[in-house]
């Protein structure tokens, strides 16, 4: 049931732009979106509900597409403090605030 | 300080002990949650927690025990600790009521079991 990210990891130039996906296989209520940095916590980036709501980051833009479950983080110009780890959490149909993660997107950032 | 805090941040201990990790935050938030951390599973959900006194389980429950008496605190206890739960720990909260509120980490515990 862990949503499916896509790819494990990816390597950019700084100014390069990047695309990281999220896949379930269940019906969902939302999509979070959070960055790891080595030994840190996870820190938010956006959330995408159901019916075309966004809200976030006003650097980093996603999409979510309800019929297909899929999410889409969008990286643009990224810069060399976008490297980390990247994260989809997916919110099923009326399960609250609980939320299943994919495994991961590992992104470094060179200058 | 606000926010939202975890102890230890290092522990040790042996197969079979019992553990408790603390948690607490000063937002009143009203859910909280633990996770676990391994290489190749990113986070998995072991309890939540929707308030006072409801908690409920997650992805990966078998082994802890999880209590919940005030808003601000979440412990979570190891009952015998073995050597798969070696991993990073890391405690959340969110607002209040409702779905899809953004989640709030603590630093985590770096948990070894030996």
């Amino acid at each position: 049931q862990q949503p499916v990210q896509s790819p494990q990891a990816v390597i950019l130039r700084e100014g390069e732009d990047a695309v990281i996906n999220c896949s379930s296989s269940k019906a969902l209520y939302s999509v979070h979106w959070y960055r790891q940095k080595h030994g840190e916590a996870p820190v938010f980036l956006m959330i995408l509900l159901k019916g075309g709501e966004q809200k976030g980051h006003d650097k980093i833009s996603a999409s979510f597409n309800e019929k297909k479950q899929q999410s889409s983080l969008y990286l643009t110009a990224s810069q060399l403090s976008y490297s980390g780890t990247y994260f989809c959490g997916t919110e099923r149909n009326n399960a609250g605030n609980m939320l299943t993660f994919g495994g991961g997107t590992r992104l470094m950032v060179k200058p | 300080d606000a926010g939202i805090t975890q102890s230890p941040r290092y522990k040790i201990t042996e197969t079979g002990r019992q553990v408790t990790l603390m948690c607490h935050q000063t937002w009143s938030h009203s859910y909280m949650f633990w996770y676990r951390q391994d290489l190749g599973h990113g986070l998995r959900l072991i309890y939540y927690s929707a308030a006072a006194d409801i908690t409920d389980k997650g992805e990966v429950p078998d082994g802890y025990v999880v209590s919940r008496s005030k808003t601000e605190n979440f412990p979570l206890t190891l009952e015998s600790a073995t050597r798969s739960q070696t991993s990073v720990y890391f405690c959340a909260s969110t607002g209040i009521g409702g779905s899809s509120y953004e989640q709030y980490f603590g630093p985590g515990t770096r948990l070894t079991v030996t």
